[in-house]
């Protein structure tokens, strides 16, 4: 199946930092990512459709501006944290969309201190 | 408003026996639909999904039900086997959106 890679992995950084986490589709090329966030023992909450070539799509109650979604080629995303607080520490995911269906990113841990 | 619901947050099965995974869902405008696998600190492995226009697909140990009367999806997995351990997610699309809507995670545990 297709893989899609994600990195760091985990991230410790000091609370007034931001983070930048990429996202990629290794075999595939994929016009549209998708990045999620998940809490723990929660479902995975979609914040953003991310389009090659163009602005991403915020879901609501998403601040665009803190979190500032590239999508500079077919086999890349990227995600950056902006201004990082301890409540955005969390796990994010990244999907690839292809014509079947969506694949995973492994995910990444950010931790806020 | 969870659109899509699953109401166990954890099951139990002995190895060899069937797992019965459930799934609601609130919105009759979703015509598409997907199970997950998660491992801990991973993402999301696709297993199987099924259109809105058949009420069964199978997949090897893997089948999943679609009531859409009901709006209700479950997943079987028969034998269960102790890799099968992890979280379930069932999520729900609409046609020509690749937006999915994901309920929260069911962990099944297979015991040996």
């Amino acid at each position: 199946g297709a893989v899609v890679s994600q990195h760091p992995s985990r991230v410790i950084c000091k609370s007034g930092t931001s983070v930048k986490i990429e996202c990629r589709s290794l075999d595939f090329q994929a016009t549209t990512m998708f990045w999620y966030r998940q809490f723990p023992k929660q479902s995975l909450m979609l914040m953003a459709t991310s389009n090659e070539g163009s602005k991403a799509t915020y879901e609501q109650g998403v601040e665009k501006d803190k979190f500032l979604i590239n999508h500079a080629s077919l086999t890349l995303s990227t995600l950056t944290v902006t201004s990082a607080h301890p409540e955005d520490s969390s796990f994010y995911i990244c999907s690839a969309q292809t014509e079947e269906t969506q694949y995973f990113g492994p995910g990444t841990r950010l931790l806020v201190l | 408003d969870q659109q899509v619901k699953q109401n166990s947050p954890s099951l139990s099965v002995q190895e060899g026996r069937i797992s019965i995974l459930n799934c609601d869902y609130t919105n009759s405008m979703f015509d598409y639909f997907l199970w997950y696998k998660k491992y801990p600190a991973e993402g999301p492995t696709f297993l199987i999904s099924i259109s809105s226009i058949k009420d069964k697909n199978e997949d090897g140990r893997f089948t999943v039900f679609l009531n859409k009367s009901a709006k209700h999806l479950s997943l079987h997995i028969v034998p269960s086997q102790p890799g099968d351990s992890a979280v379930y997610f069932c999520a729900a699309t609409f046609s020509g959106t690749y937006k999915y809507i994901f309920g929260t995670g069911t962990r099944l545990k297979v015991l040996a």
